[in-house]
């Protein structure tokens, strides 16, 4: 069966220093992969997509890889903060584009 | 800022009560998702939607309904509320390779 698994426990570092969250996936074939910050009761938002011909992507002090070798990405946050403190959700959509699915997630506390 | 829109906010309803959660865009996206999500607990897929009079099933089976008679506008349906439907309740839209903007979600609590 289909599966997208991410850190299972919550990760927690030191300000300033880089975080790494990883998303592993089985049975996709996804075109194009997406990660989302989601804070306590609150819908998730968009931070990053990266297609699946793509090797890394960038945004300010994010940074996305996606190696479909080995059916992983990584996602870093540079100089952390604590206000990155969420659960960040990698997201999955398949080659039709039809349905958009989630991992269950990484909590992510930056300790000042 | 996005514009998509759920209502209600919060709702708090009796079993076997009919319900009905408003979900609308204005971004005239053609992709529209509902995912249910407990507290602290990963989202999953219920219904989507990809264009008018198209709905499909997602990976999680849900006893509610969906329609998509606008391309605005994507409401959810309880014929009858149980206990165990009690959750929130998160409506998404995207266009077709992008990225997907939510809604502020509903806290469904049925008694």
């Amino acid at each position: 069966s289909q599966k997208i698994e991410q850190n299972s426990e919550a990760l927690n570092i030191q300000e300033g220093k880089t975080a790494t969250l990883t998303c592993n996936y089985t049975n996709y074939s996804p075109a194009y992969l997406q990660w989302y910050r989601q804070d306590p009761g609150r819908g998730p938002v968009f931070l990053l997509l990266i297609r699946e011909n793509e090797k890394e992507k960038r945004k300010e002090r994010l940074k996305v890889t996606f190696d479909t070798t080995l059916k992983q990405s990584l996602f870093h946050i540079t100089a952390s903060q604590p206000a990155d403190s969420a659960t960040y959700l990698c997201a999955l959509l398949s080659g039709s584009a039809r349905q958009l699915t989630f991992g269950s997630g990484t909590q992510l506390t930056v300790l000042p | 800022e996005a514009d998509i829109y759920q209502t209600p906010r919060y709702l708090v309803i009796g079993t076997g009560k009919k319900i009905t959660l408003e979900c609308s865009q204005t971004m005239g996206h053609d992709k529209m998702y509902w995912y249910q999500q407990d507290p602290g607990m990963e989202l999953h897929l219920i219904h989507y939607s990809y264009g008018v009079n198209s709905t499909e099933k997602g990976d999680l089976s849900s006893e509610s309904t969906v329609s998509r008679i606008r391309t605005e506008h994507f409401p959810l349906t309880l014929e009858s509320a149980r206990p165990s439907h009690t959750s929130q309740y998160l409506c998404a839209s995207s266009e077709f390779t992008t990225e997907a903007f939510f809604g502020q979600g509903t806290r469904l609590t049925v008694v």
